[in-house]
């Protein structure tokens, strides 16, 4: 089973709202990410947690804040977001290894007005 | 650093025929090579990837790739393109020591044609 679940499929949030994307995995992996998606361009990495804790936040802007409550979940809290942030976001997980496959969730479409 | 081109923005091709969707890198040390397929509104599915070994590479729904060093390469192919194949492609490097930090192409829409 290769199988990441996220939560919602689709949010529409207003600019001063909170709201939260979960995603969860049962393989059994270490290594969970967070991935933002614009129409037609390649995902861009914004956090990555290995073993739990946050290893790379590339810069990403603090009105996001990712969450690892335990190996099988990821969160991403949303706060006062901006209409450019609207996107797909993407979760993805894999074993620690380096030669490892990362294993992608369906997405989470966001729309902020 | 490292990087991923994927020097066609579009590629078509009509059902039956073979198809080649184009990947170099750039990359220090031993590569690790992905390609995934992104159909609309979904998220990436992993194809297959390279780590060492074979330079051809197997992977699902009949896809195959092969690894060239010489000429940094990775190009995906498939013997007799189908029209449900159509879909977004991304090819990705990953050097080892670099935890999580996958690179990708920008990506190749690929449209098989009936």
């Amino acid at each position: 089973d290769t199988e990441v679940t996220q939560t919602p499929k689709h949010l529409v949030m207003g600019m001063t709202n909170k709201k939260s994307l979960k995603c969860e995995q049962h393989m059994g992996h270490r290594a969970m990410y967070w991935y933002k998606q614009k129409a037609k361009k390649p995902p861009e990495l914004m956090f990555v947690y290995s073993y739990e804790k946050l290893s790379i936040n590339e810069s990403v802007p603090s009105r996001f804040s990712p969450e690892c409550p335990n190996s099988s979940l990821l969160n991403l809290h949303l706060h006062a977001l901006q209409p450019e942030d609207s996107a797909l976001y993407l979760c993805a997980s894999s074993h620690l290894l380096d030669q490892e496959t990362q294993y992608f969730g369906p997405g989470t479409r966001l729309l902020v007005l | 650093a490292q990087s991923v081109a994927q020097p066609e923005d579009q590629v078509n091709v009509a059902e039956g025929n073979p198809l080649t969707v184009k990947c170099t890198y750039s990359v220090s040390g031993n590569p690790y090579l992905f390609w995934y397929v992104q159909y609309p509104n979904r998220g990436l599915q992993f194809l297959l990837k390279y780590i060492t070994g074979d330079n051809l590479v197997k992977g699902s729904y009949g896809f195959e790739a092969e690894f060239n060093k010489s000429q940094t390469s990775f190009h995906l192919k498939k013997p007799s393109a189908l029209v449900s194949d159509s879909a977004l492609y991304f090819c990705a490097v990953k050097r080892g020591s670099t935890l999580g930090r996958l690179y990708f192409g920008r990506g190749t829409q690929l449209t098989v044609w009936p």
